[in-house]
């Protein structure tokens, strides 16, 4: 089955520490996203990447950095300069013909910081 | 002002009930509205979209634009208790980013 697979779903990380969160889609898309959701925000645009080895900052880039070496793959890693880590971090992706621009998501990875 | 409005809630309806959810928009640009729904602690789903103003049908599920008025709407027909979930609205320009809504939680109590 196509779709977006997110590893690890559940992470502790102690303050200092960088961590980095998988995603990997099989569903050819051009653009991959990170977003990050807490409760009663919505959803946060941290990351966008529309082709291989570009990718640009959303709304809340600070203290996160991304790679975009494969198509396939969009990794985020949360560093130790993001003060408030703990969320719920969600990856996208999109086929970028799409007129409606419709995200299709994977099943989250909520970060923790002990 | 968010661009985006959506109530949070939580909404909570007994089964059967014919469910509301709305959200509003500042930016008259926005062509294309989607409505998301999120089981706890999972990803969103799409559930359907629409372009422009004007109704679409999916089985229980009806979304409605009102483009005049900067309104959407998504109503859910005989709900059920799966249908609990967080509903996300969200909208985008040809192609562009898509805004969301913060999302209303919906419970359906049986």
């Amino acid at each position: 089955d196509g779709g977006i697979t997110q590893s690890p779903k559940y992470l502790f990380r102690k303050e200092g520490q960088n961590v980095t969160l998988s995603c990997e889609q099989n569903l050819n898309h051009d653009a991959m996203y990170w977003y990050r959701q807490d409760p009663g925000q919505g959803l946060r645009l941290i990351y966008y990447s529309q082709i291989v080895n570009d990718f640009q900052k959303g709304d809340i880039a600070e203290g996160y950095s991304v790679s975009r070496e494969k198509k396939e793959s969009f990794p985020l890693t949360v560093t130790s300069a993001q003060k408030n880590p703990t969320a719920f971090y969600l990856c996208a992706s999109k086929q970028l013909a799409s007129r409606a621009g419709e995200l299709f998501f994977g099943e989250g990875s909520r970060l923790t910081v002990l | 002002q968010k661009e985006v409005e959506q109530d949070p809630g939580p909404l909570s309806v007994p089964e059967g009930a014919i469910v509301s959810l709305n959200c509003t928009y500042s930016n008259s640009a926005f062509q294309y509205f989607m409505w998301y729904r999120q089981y706890s602690r999972k990803g969103p789903e799409l559930l359907m979209y629409t372009y422009s103003s004007g109704n679409k049908e999916d089985g229980r599920f009806t979304a409605q634009v009102d483009k005049s008025s900067k309104y959407i709407s998504l109503f859910i027909r005989d709900s059920q208790p799966s249908d609990s979930a967080t509903y996300l609205c969200a909208m985008s320009l040809y192609g562009n980013k898509l805004v969301f809504g913060a999302g209303t939680i919906l419970r359906v109590k049986s």
